[in-house]
């Protein structure tokens, strides 16, 4: 089983929609949880951190069940612009203060 | 601006011929990281260097190896490049403190 689960997608939304995407991670000691998206054949970036009570930046909200280990992102009136992939991205506590775990990432495509 | 800087963007190389690329930040992040990510994958942590500690991963191959002269500076030298090692090579930092790693723009390796 992988670390770190994601639907690779894509998902095909029009402009307005609304889009979740969920990740799973095998971890219990996991410690941080993130989304990071990544434009074709660019670098990742750091689009929210996921905090236990849930968070929200604009139209995006960030979710994490401890107890189900998994981690949501939801992502209110899509834009063009969103079109992308996002890595849920996870922290084991005990491999190394600083190592992050990627998952595979979900694709998603919004259209006009 | 601080950034974290990847040279060149694009390399071709022969197979068998070492290559080297670099990576320089001036965030003066103590951590750097050298991930592989190939077509529709997730980045692949290689090794990391907490200040001049180097930690390599239990699976990355012999054929990846790393040097850091100093702070702003990381190489990542492949010895004997395979078919198999074309793959986008990213640099990223981080400080002591915070989980966030920012990533340079890659190094695409083409093996010929």
């Amino acid at each position: 089983r992988k670390e770190v689960e994601q639907d690779p997608g894509p998902f095909n939304v029009p402009e307005g929609a609304t889009v979740a995407f969920n990740c799973t991670y095998s971890n219990s000691a996991s410690q941080s949880f993130f989304w990071y998206r990544q434009d074709c054949r660019k670098e990742p970036k750091l689009l929210m951190s996921v905090y236990s009570s849930g968070n929200e930046d604009g139209r995006f909200t960030a979710q994490l069940n401890r107890a189900s280990q998994y981690i949501s992102l939801l992502i209110r009136d899509s834009k063009l612009s969103d079109s992308a992939t996002y890595l849920c991205v996870v922290r084991p506590m005990n491999t190394g203060f600083q190592k992050l775990v990627f998952g595979t990432g979900t694709r998603l495509l919004v259209s006009p | 601006d601080a950034m974290v800087i990847q040279n060149p963007r694009y390399q071709v190389t022969q197979f068998g011929k070492p290559v080297t690329l670099s990576c320089s930040q001036t965030l003066n992040h103590n951590v750097m990281y050298w991930y592989q990510q190939k077509s529709s994958q997730a980045p692949k942590l290689l090794f990391h260097y907490y200040d001049k500690d180097f930690n390599n991963e239990a699976d990355t191959p012999d054929n990846f190896q790393s040097r850091r002269p100093n702070t702003s500076f990381c190489f990542l030298d492949i010895r004997s490049p395979g078919l198999g090692d074309a793959a986008m090579y990213l640099c990223a930092t981080s400080g002591d403190s915070y989980n966030e790693q920012f990533f340079g723009p890659g190094t695409r390796l083409t093996v010929l």
